[in-house]
């Protein structure tokens, strides 16, 4: 089915430690976008990709790095984990004009111990 | 910049009544989309409706329709005959349809709705 894939779905880290979250979507979007979602705090831009080779810092960039790989793929990096960063991570997709809003993926929980 | 308020953390409906979730919204901008998501408990997202600012026509789909009220900054939903499947997080969410903009969306922090059977 055509979509956003975010991988992991699950992941627990210890502080310090670095990974990278995976997202591809396949339906010739344009832009995609990387957020986080806290209890109480809604889902925060954390960065965005409006279109392939360029990627720009949202609200809550710290401690992240994005790459958009190609049309298709836009990674989000952490360096060096800390508690904080604890959260749940949502990549989306979308044509960059008209209404049609965002497709989400799944959804990542990581957690930072 | 442009915020997104929900001011109702939690709201209860009983299953069949309706309800109605509020979002106000801040923007200079005079052209723009709003939507409503829907978060259930599998964590997925799920957009529910969506509307276009410059149209005056509320938008409906099913038993989901929106009080759009533009120069109040006011983008209600309404759900009618309530079901359990609709208990979720509710989120609120605004995009500038600006020449320029980066189309990124910025949402509320979310209202909780439960369903009683």
């Amino acid at each position: 089915n055509a979509g956003v894939t975010q991988t992991p779905k699950f992941q627990v880290l210890k502080t310090g430690q670095s990974m990278t979250l995976q997202c591809a979507q396949d339906m010739n979007h344009n832009s995609m976008y990387w957020y986080r979602q806290d209890p109480g705090m809604g889902l925060r831009l954390i960065y965005y990709s409006a279109s392939e080779g360029t990627t720009d810092k949202g609200e809550v960039p710290n401690g992240y790095n994005v790459s958009r790989l190609n049309k298709r793929e836009f990674s989000l990096r952490l360096e060096s984990a800390a508690p904080s960063q604890t959260s749940v991570y949502f990549c989306a997709s979308q044509i960059q004009t008209g209404n049609y809003g965002y497709t989400f993926g799944s959804g990542t929980r990581l957690t930072v111990v | 910049a442009q915020t997104v308020t929900q001011s109702q953390p939690e709201m209860s409906v009983q299953e069949a009544e309706t309800v109605t979730l509020s979002c106000t919204y801040d923007t200079s901008e005079s052209d723009y989309y709003l939507f409503w998501y829907k978060q259930p408990p599998s964590r997925q997202m799920i957009l529910v409706i969506r509307q276009e600012a410059y149209k005056q026509q509320n938008a409906t789909e099913n038993r989901f329709s929106v009080n759009f009220q533009k120069a109040a900054k006011s983008f209600s939903l309404k759900i009618s005959d309530s079901q359990l499947g609709d208990a979720a997080m509710y989120f609120c969410a605004y995009r500038s349809a600006m020449k320029g903009s980066q189309g990124n969306l910025i949402f509320g922090k979310g209202t909780k709705l439960s369903v009683k059977p």
